[in-house]
Parts: C-alpha cells; structure tokens; sequence
C-alpha cells in the first residue's frame, strides 16, 4: 500500500505561523485529512477535504495542498495546539494509510 | 450527539484472541462506515478494515488478513473487531473510527475512545 510522509517533528513561537506536510502517491487522487492527538487522547479531525474544518475547530488551522503534498497551517499557534498532528487518506485501492506523525512544540 | 464507545482495557496471553467492541450512537448505524486503527505504544497509526454496517461487507488490510474479522450487531448498532493468534507486536491501543463521505470527500470525523489490548506472557 501506499505510505504517507510527515517530518517527525516541528516547533513555533506563540503567535506566529507554522506549516506541517505531508507527503504521499495517494495524495494526487485524493484529499489528506488532519487529525490532532494530544497525550493519552484519541485522534480529533482539524480539517478534512479541501480546507473543511468540523465544528469547534478554531479557524486558524487551516489546509492547502499542491501535487503529492498536503499542508496544515496553523495561523498564530496557540499553546493548546501543541500536539502531534497526523495527516491520512485513502489511497487507490480503497486502503487508508496513515503519516507517521509530526510533534509540534509551541515555544 | 454522535459517539462511539468502546469496550474496556484487554490482556491477553500470546497465541490467544481478543473482541473489541465500539458502540455507536447519535445518528443511523447503516448510513457509515467503521474502521478500525490501532496504536502501538509511542507510535503512529496503523490502518486494519473497515466494515459497511449496512450489510456487513468488510475490507481488510493485507497483513491482518486471515487473522482479523470485523463484525457488526445492527440490534444494538455496535460493531466488533476480533483479533487472533495474538502476538506481543499487537500490544496498542485500537480504534474504531467513522467514516465521513459525501461530496467526494471522505475522512474519519468520530473516533472511540480507544481500548488498549496487552500481549503478554
């Protein structure tokens, strides 16, 4: 199956702006999702689709993406968002494959 | 208010098995999708199947093929996972998962609780 690619790890100044990829062959045909998990928590979509975020997910995080890469940015990082952030999709043959993970620090 | 609730904490003796239940509720149990990921300690997620709740067809992953099965309860609109032949590599924490599509999008919009599954002699 097809594997999604995140850096493992990414920190931001309070306030400021960070942006974490994601990087897979299944991304040409289809939408990454984003899903936050803070310790000890299970997973809770930020984004979805083309830029779609649920119900009670601040506006600062939002999604882009270009070719192979997806993209989450989060627009003035708050110290709540610190957490790992985990892009997936699925993939051709009806799969769904993960990222690794990338661990954002706000410092 | 959508939720899906999992059974309780597991430990299991290695070559044992183990069924995981995810009960749903707060919209129409055939409508969507389940998956089920699972974690190990430290690390990132690991897709397993999913199950249409509609009629029971599932789809799994290669490598749990042959040793996973996904089943569903429409009387109590709660779905099951049932691992066997485990292993100490299947120590993780599993997940039950909602699918989400519509428009061409889809996405895991609800997920469990999580139920950690312990192997160990």
């Amino acid at each position: 199956s097809s594997e999604l690619t995140q850096d493992p790890a990414v920190s931001v100044a309070l306030g400021q702006t960070v942006r974490i990829t994601c990087q897979g062959d299944s991304l040409i045909s289809y939408y990454a999702s984003w899903s936050q998990q803070k310790p000890g928590q299970a997973p809770m979509l930020v984004i979805y689709g083309r830029n779609n975020r649920p119900s009670g997910v601040p506006d600062r995080f939002s999604a882009s993406s270009s070719g192979n890469t997806a993209s989450l940015t989060i627009t003035g990082a708050q110290a709540e968002d610190e957490a790992d952030y985990y892009c997936h999709s699925r993939d051709r043959n009806d799969y769904w494959v993960f990222g690794a993970g990338t661990k954002l620090t706000v410092l | 208010q959508v939720q899906l609730v999992q059974s309780g904490a597991e430990v299991k003796k290695p070559g044992a098995s183990v069924k995981v239940s995810c009960k749903t509720s707060g919209y129409t149990f055939t409508d969507y999708f389940v998956h089920w990921v699972r974690q190990a300690p430290g690390q990132g997620f690991e897709w397993m199947g999913k199950i249409n709740p509609s009629g029971g067809s599932t789809t799994y992953a290669q490598k749990f093929q042959g040793r996973v099965t996904m089943t569903r309860d429409t009387s109590t609109s709660t779905v099951y996972l049932e691992e066997s032949s485990l292993r100490s590599e299947d120590t993780a924490v599993y997940y039950c998962a909602r699918e989400f599509s519509a428009y061409g999008l889809e996405t895991f919009d609800i997920w469990g609780q999580g139920t950690m599954v312990t192997v160990s002699s």
